[in-house]
């Protein structure tokens, strides 16, 4: 039983270039959630997606978009890079049941120069 | 406003002895789940135990247990004879009541260090 997935691993870019981050979710599992997490710090929240639609939001600026794919695997958008949006980010899935338990993948590490 | 707060920055502990990890949470929803992550220097978040509000007993799997004080509002982790290979940055979540029939959100504290000591 495949995990989560993420892809890239890691990501070098320059401040104002556009990333895309994707994530294939746990078999059987239809919501993913995208995490960012800086240098010493815990995931923060940015979005999550269900039905391949955007249903929670945490706070953070629109040049952080998303989609979901009828397969249930999403991407993560960053536009106009800035310094501090170096971090890993993290995707996570799940599915409704009784704990709601979110599965995280290995993380794509971004570094803005 | 939900929060969880870990007081521990970094603890250590001897090879084979039992440690805590403190987490305390806040929360206004009768509502909630408390979750134990472990993330080794690679990255990955794994999943280690799980806390329903309304359970009556204290979760555990395997070495991992969770000392829950519902009305202290704390989740502790406990692990048993502690290995070298559980070094690593614990981390203590909580997720609210479903919004919207999707799996709510994750709020997660500032992390613990564990280091294992030979």
């Amino acid at each position: 039983d495949a995990g989560v997935t993420q892809s890239p691993t890691h990501l070098i870019k320059t401040r104002g270039q556009q990333v895309t981050l994707r994530c294939s979710p746990k078999s059987g599992h239809d919501t993913v959630s995208w995490y960012q997490q800086a240098l010493g710090q815990g995931p923060q929240f940015i979005f999550q997606y269900y039905e391949e639609e955007e249903r929670q939001r945490g706070n953070f600026p629109d040049r952080f978009s998303g989609h979901q794919f009828p397969n249930y695997s999403s991407e993560l958008n960053v536009n106009a890079l800035l310094l501090g949006d170096s971090a890993l980010y993290l995707c996570a899935s799940s599915v409704r049941g009784l704990t709601d338990t979110q599965y995280f993948g290995p993380g794509t590490r971004l570094t803005v120069l | 406003a939900q929060k969880i707060t870990q007081t521990q920055p970094g603890m250590f502990v001897q090879e084979k002895e039992a440690v805590t990890l403190d987490c305390t949470y806040d929360t206004s929803d009768p509502s909630y789940g408390l979750f134990w992550y472990k993330q080794p220097s690679s990255g990955e978040m794994i999943f280690l135990i799980y806390q329903g509000s309304y359970d009556q007993q204290n979760a555990t799997e395997g070495r991992y247990s969770l000392n829950f004080q519902k009305a202290r509002k704390s989740a502790n982790l406990v692990i048993s004879a502690s290995q070298l290979g559980d070094s690593a940055m614990y981390f203590c979540a909580m997720r609210e009541a479903r919004s919207g029939g999707a799996t709510n959100k994750l709020i997660f504290g500032t992390g613990t260090l564990l280091a294992v000591q030979p």
